[in-house]
């Protein structure tokens, strides 16, 4: 089966500027997770979708930081104006069931942002 | 929060040598995943052990968990060239789907 798929892998963007990265999970896998781990820190959870539903988003930093999942299939994460604080590397993961099955999340390769 | 922490943080070896990394947690869990990272790319799941399970082994992975004392080992044994490195333990609790990460360890296998 294809993995998990996100695009760009990297993006450099001017603090102020929008970007839009995207995630396109394993088919059939209701459950999409975002993570990301800002350098030298601890990889965090921002938010996981059921379908196309939120179902949780405590994760999710600030307002300017919006994840969209239309018709349950891939997701994109926008951050709208982009900080300096918000580079990173922002994780992309999917499973069909919660996750604590023997196959655990499947993860993208990640997006590696860069805001200067 | 619960939260899983990686020690040591880096870790250079031999091939063929064993490498052990231990990763501690702080709140009751429902279950501890280890994680590996090549470079550039994506997270590969290695092994889920439940918080009623003390051992589990997949190939050359060895993983314990000990729930009083809020602990995990990975142990790879006979370590290669390609398991060069970082490896992150992630804990999941009941009641939500979130994993919390450990900041990793970096392995460095020496041909």
């Amino acid at each position: 089966e294809a993995g998990v798929t996100q695009f760009p892998s990297h993006s450099v963007i001017e603090k102020g500027q929008t970007v839009t990265l995207r995630c396109d999970p394993i088919s059939g896998h209701d459950n999409l997770y975002w993570y990301r781990r800002v350098m030298g820190k601890e990889i965090k959870f921002l938010l996981h979708f059921v379908k196309e539903s939120k179902q949780d988003e405590s994760g999710m930093p600030n307002n300017r930081f919006l994840a969209e999942r239309t018709g349950g299939t891939y997701s994109t994460l926008k951050v709208q104006p982009a900080e300096l604080e918000d580079s990173g590397v922002y994780f992309c993961a999917s499973s069909q069931d919660l996750g604590t099955g023997v196959r655990g999340y499947t993860f993208g390769s990640g997006t590696r942002l860069t805001v200067v | 929060s619960q939260q899983g922490e990686e020690d040591p943080q880096a870790l250079s070896i031999q091939e063929g040598e064993n490498a052990t990394m231990n990763c501690s947690y702080k709140t009751s869990i429902n279950n501890l995943q280890w994680y590996r990272q090549n470079s550039g790319r994506g997270l590969v799941h290695l092994i889920l052990i439940r918080s009623n399970e003390r051992e589990k082994h997949s190939g050359r992975l060895r993983v314990t968990l000990d729930t009083s004392k809020k602990s995990s080992s990975l142990l790879i044994t006979a370590s290669r060239a390609a398991d060069t490195a970082s490896y992150f333990c992630a804990t999941g609790r009941r009641g939500n789907n979130r994993l919390a990460f450990g900041k990793g360890n970096q392995v460095v296998v020496i041909p």
